[in-house]
């Protein structure tokens, strides 16, 4: 079955600079990878997705790079805040219109220090 | 963006007692709803897969007998955490993915129910 692994585990950064956050995953077959935030006490947020057949994706302050040849997929925060705190998880699944499931990473710590 | 919500957000119970879950879809109808639980400090693990009108898929090493899932509608599932023991006390959380159009591998997840179990 799939594989993900996440690094790093936690990762504090001064306000205003870059956060980045990388993932590595074993099966082929995957073509969706989603990123989650999560807050203390509440569920996953989704904040952004890519699908195989674009390497980049952005949104705001937020983008996504995916290299499918090495299997990995980076998370990329800019002009980091406060409110960007929270554990980061990435997932990928083989997309499709079936039962396909999500497998997470381990999860980041992500500490924005003011 | 679409909504997924949890009832009750928070438990109480004593060892023993059953527990039921409600997972809802509020703006859309979901192909699929998935139920997970979450240890602190820890990833999410996925428990059961379940399809409106039919029988749950339950992961590796989850009872089916002691975790029912209930997917009853389009917008509706339910987890019955059956006799529980402390140590099924925990941080339940339930997604739901998109019934039909382009992004039907998008999953919406809802703001988790935490479990007590006395």
């Amino acid at each position: 079955g799939e594989n993900v692994e996440q690094h790093p585990s936690t990762l504090s950064v001064q306000e205003g600079d870059s956060a980045v956050i990388k993932c590595t995953y074993s099966d082929s077959a995957s073509n969706y990878f989603p990123w989650y935030k999560q807050e203390l006490g509440k569920g996953p947020q989704l904040i952004i997705d890519i699908r195989s057949n674009v390497g980049e994706k952005k949104d705001q302050r937020i983008a996504v790079t995916l290299n499918k040849t090495a299997k990995h997929f980076s998370l990329h925060i800019t002009e980091t805040q406060p409110e960007d705190s929270a554990v980061y998880f990435c997932a990928a699944s083989p997309a499709g219109f079936g039962n396909e499931k999500l497998t997470f990473g381990t999860g980041t710590r992500l500490t924005i220090i003011p | 963006g679409a909504v997924v919500s949890q009832h009750p957000s928070r438990v109480i119970c004593k060892s023993g007692t059953s527990v039921k879950i409600e997972c809802r879809s509020l703006d859309f109808q979901a192909t699929t709803m998935f139920w997970y639980r979450q240890f602190p400090k820890q990833s999410l693990m996925l428990m059961a897969t379940s399809n409106e009108g039919s029988k749950a898929t339950y992961e590796q090493g989850v009872e089916k007998d002691k975790f029912l899932i209930n997917h009853a509608s389009l917008t509706l599932s339910t987890l019955t955490v059956t006799s529980a023991h402390p140590e099924d006390s925990s941080f339940y959380i339930c997604s739901a993915r998109v019934h039909g159009g382009l992004s039907t591998d998008t999953q919406y997840f809802g703001p988790g129910t935490r479990l007590t179990v006395l």
